[in-house]
Parts: structure tokens; sequence; C-alpha cells
């Protein structure tokens, strides 16, 4: 089972360039994360999405957007990326928080270096 | 704003021993708490998974408790392995069940 996956694994981007991360879960799972893990700092939330059509903000969404048009896919845009977007990318999938066993299930993540 | 704390920042620890990682969170109001393990590199692995209304988890030689009111969590590893090595990680999932909120790990090494 491939679980949750993530592309590129890596990514260099001058200032200013835009580009979109891809993640795809085979779980069938409803909830649907995108993180950033910066040094010393844990993972911080940027968007959510409990649905197909459905998005969130998380804890820190600004220079961020993204879609979920199917089920099983959740991308991250970066439209203008800036040096301080530098930082590890991880999505997740889970049940809803009511079901049993509702546990995260990450990626293996996305290094991102925009110079 | 809930915010996750772990202590020690990091561990270093000769093979064999027992060992506890802290973990504390200012909002009391919180739908589960969740371990983790990151491996260099990789992405998370979910460890032990503790509801509210639970007060602790076992799997093998992984221990979680959980103290709700007063906003603590320890993972206790018994018999510690040069395997065991990597960063764990604590998190709190609020009550909307939307928002997993993250402590900033600590760094275990277990020399052989």
């Amino acid at each position: 089972n491939a679980g949750v996956t993530q592309t590129p694994k890596f990514r260099v981007l001058k200032t200013g360039q835009s580009m979109t991360l891809l993640c795809a879960q085979d779980m069938n799972h409803e909830y649907m994360y995108w993180y950033r893990q910066d040094p010393g700092m844990g993972l911080r939330l940027i968007h959510y999405s409990v649905g197909e059509g459905t998005t969130a903000k998380g804890e820190v969404p600004d220079g961020y957007n993204v879609s979920r048009l199917k089920k099983q896919n959740f991308l991250l845009g970066l439209e203008s990326a800036a040096p301080s977007q530098t930082s590890v990318y991880f999505c997740a999938s889970s049940r809803p928080p009511d079901r049993a066993k509702n546990i995260q299930y990450f990626g293996a993540g996305t290094r991102l270096s925009v110079l | 704003k809930q915010e996750v704390t772990q202590i020690p920042a990091a561990l270093s620890v000769p093979e064999g021993e027992n060992l506890v990682l802290n973990c504390s969170f200012t909002d009391s109001a919180i739908y589960n708490l969740q371990w983790f393990r990151q491996d260099p590199g990789k992405g998370l692995t979910s460890l032990l998974l503790i509801q509210s209304s639970q007060r602790e988890q076992t799997s093998g030689r992984l221990n979680a408790s959980l103290d709700k009111s007063s906003g603590r969590s320890t993972l206790y590893i018994a018999a510690s392995q040069p395997g065991d090595s990597a960063t764990y990680l604590c998190a709190v999932l609020n009550n909307a069940g939307n928002m997993l909120t993250f402590g900033g790990g600590t760094r275990l090494m277990v020399k052989p």
C-alpha cells in the first residue's frame, strides 16, 4: 500500500517563482492536511480539508493556496515563492476524529529551498 | 492558542536504559493526544494515540500516559535500543478535530 505520497521530494525555486506540491492518498480518508516543519519549531498546520471540494486555513496559511478537487488529492500552491517559505512540507490524511483509530498518516515530505 | 512543549529537546542514553519523554500542553480541551516518531529525512509514524477519556496506551516497549487536567503526557520507553534513536513528537488534536498542534520534539540517541 502506498499510503500518502508526496511529489516532488526536493525542489529549489528562485524568489517569485510558483510551484504546486501534490499529495495523494489511497486510504479513502476524508481529512487531508498540509504542514510545514522548520528547525526547532515542530510542525505547523498550513491548510486542511475535511472533504472533497472543501478547504480551510490552518495556523500559517499566508502565501499558500490549496485545492481538493478529488478526494484522494490535496494540492498546495505557492504563487510567488519567498525565502521564508524554505522548509520541509508534509502532507497527512486521516479519518474524521469521531472514527476509531483516528491517526494521521504522513507522507515522506518535500524539501523546498527558495533562493 | 494551544501550545505544546516537549522536554528535554535532546537526550542521549546508553542502550538498555528505561527513559521518559515529557510533553505538556496549555489547553486541556483536547480530543486526543498522539506520539509520533520521525527518522531523519523521513515522515512521521504514529506510535500511540490516547483519546481524551483515556489515561494510557501501551504498544510493546512503549507506554504513553495522559493527564488531561494537568496538561501533561509522558512517553515511557523500556529497555531502549539503538534502533529507538529518532525524534519523538507529541501532538494534541483540538475538540473540533481539525487542528493538530505539535511540540518541538525530543531528539533521542541510544548508544550501543
